[in-house]
């Protein structure tokens, strides 16, 4: 079974551009979640999806979004990028989200923003 | 809400020797769980062992094993007969037991570089 794929795994954007980052999760698994992590801040949530439904946000501003799709891929969008946003994303799948279901992580997008 | 605090930013070993990292938390919950993740250079996060609060018994997966002490709110990972394989970053994490939207995220320790010396 392919594990949980995140497209692209480097990126370099300028800022007050946008980007959007993409998530493939394990097949079957309907939630996705995502996280930012840089040094300073460490791992911090951003959002969480269910059958295209947001269940949970984090603390961050309304330039973070996200969505899911009905085959349960999601992409995260920032737009009007700043020096701070520069950060490992990663993105997280598990079957119904909850307790009961292991996140299972892809290997990140590297975003560096100039 | 929620903190995990993770003291120790570095942590080395000796290759076959036993290393413990450590990992406290602060909630007012009942109901919840906790986690160790270890991230190695290629960046992907993988679950090292959970512990459910509910339970008293620790943890255990084959080499790694935690010291869950509910009352103190610690929960340290011990790694036994360390390999050079267990070199990378553990981070501490906490899920919420509750039903609703907290349940659906991770709260993480800022993480401790474990380095395994030959």
């Amino acid at each position: 079974k392919a594990g949980v794929t995140q497209t692209p795994r480097y990126l370099i954007k300028t800022r007050g551009q946008q980007v959007t980052l993409s998530c493939s999760p394990i097949s079957g698994h309907r939630s996705v979640s995502w996280y930012q992590q840089t040094p300073g801040q460490g791992l911090q949530f951003l959002f969480e999806y269910f059958s295209e439904t947001q269940r949970n946000k984090g603390n961050f501003p309304g330039r973070f979004s996200g969505r899911q799709f009905s085959n349960s891929r999601s992409e995260m969008n920032v737009s009007t990028l700043e020096l701070g946003d520069s950060a490992l994303y990663l993105c997280a799948s598990s079957q119904l989200g909850g307790n009961n279901s292991p996140l299972h992580f892809g290997n990140g997008t590297r975003l560096t923003v100039t | 809400a929620q903190t995990v605090t993770q003291s120790q930013p570095e942590m080395s070993v000796q290759e076959a020797e036993t290393v413990t990292l450590s990992c406290t938390y602060d909630t007012s919950e009942s109901d919840y769980y906790l986690f160790w993740y270890k991230q190695p250079p290629s960046r992907q996060m993988i679950l090292v062992i959970r512990q459910e609060a509910y339970k008293q018994q620790n943890a255990t997966e084959n080499r790694f094993s935690v010291n869950f002490q509910k009352a103190a709110k610690s929960f340290s990972l011990k790694i036994s007969d360390s390999q050079l394989g267990d070199a990378a970053m553990y981070f501490c994490a906490y899920r919420s037991g509750s039903s609703g939207g907290s349940n659906y995220k991770l709260t993480f320790g800022k993480g401790t570089l474990l380095t395994v010396n030959p």
